[in-house]
């Protein structure tokens, strides 16, 4: 069953720093999307693409944050300079229709 | 803003018994809503949608209600089994159509077995 990946696994990075979260969608999903989830915490929407652009993006999503589709499979969100709190698990989702499907994500800690 | 709140952050069941999770929600009237399991250190996974037009749905042993006048939904799992030991997440669309899920803090379910 075709599934979403994403890589690292587990980052570590020191404030400041930039970091690159990758994703692979599924391969006939139109949408894709970022969520985070602080530990404890809800899981938060950050951003939603279609068509090559940004549809919406969270007040999270600020300057600091970008997305991109480089190519037919991949899906990043990169972090220009991180801070302590953006230590957080990122999700990359993506969806055909409604129903999303989530990637296992990346535990980010930033020190 | 929207607000969505799951109204137990945990349940403890025995084994064989039916689980009933409560989902409401405030500020808005959605076009849909979802039912997602999350294992620790796991992303959520995709359970059951339910539209605005639709009072209730099943999947093998999920049932799935929405009551857009109370503005709730209630999830059951029957005949629990200790794998069913997970939390479970309730999402709302969010107004702008652009698939943007808003969850809620989410339950945890425990069986006993």
């Amino acid at each position: 069953e075709p599934e979403v990946t994403q890589t690292p696994s587990h980052q570590v990075t020191q404030m400041g720093q930039e970091v690159i979260l990758r994703c692979v969608p599924i391969s006939n999903h139109l949408y894709f999307y970022w969520y985070r989830q602080i530990l404890g915490q809800k899981v938060e929407f950050l951003v939603s693409f279609y068509n090559n652009e940004i549809s919406e993006k969270s007040e999270i999503f600020d300057d600091q944050f970008s997305v991109e589709r480089p190519d037919g499979s991949n899906f990043t969100l990169k972090i220009r300079s991180t801070k302590l709190e953006d230590s957080a698990m990122y999700f990359c989702a993506s969806s055909v229709d409604y129903e999303q499907y989530f990637g296992p994500g990346t535990r980010l800690t930033v020190t | 803003s929207q607000k969505i709140e799951q109204n137990s952050e945990a349940l403890n069941i025995q084994e064989g018994k039916t689980a009933t999770l409560t989902c409401n929600y405030t500020n808005y009237s959605p076009a849909y809503l979802q039912w997602y399991r999350q294992d620790p250190g796991r992303g959520p996974v995709f359970l059951l949608l339910i539209r605005e037009n639709e009072k209730e749905k099943r999947k093998e042993r999920l049932k799935v209600t929405f009551d857009t006048t109370l503005k709730q939904s209630l999830f059951h799992i029957t005949a629990s089994q200790p794998a069913d030991s997970a939390t479970y997440l309730c999402a709302l669309d969010g107004p702008s159509n652009t698939g943007k899920l808003i969850f809620g803090q989410g339950t945890t379910l425990q069986v006993k077995p």
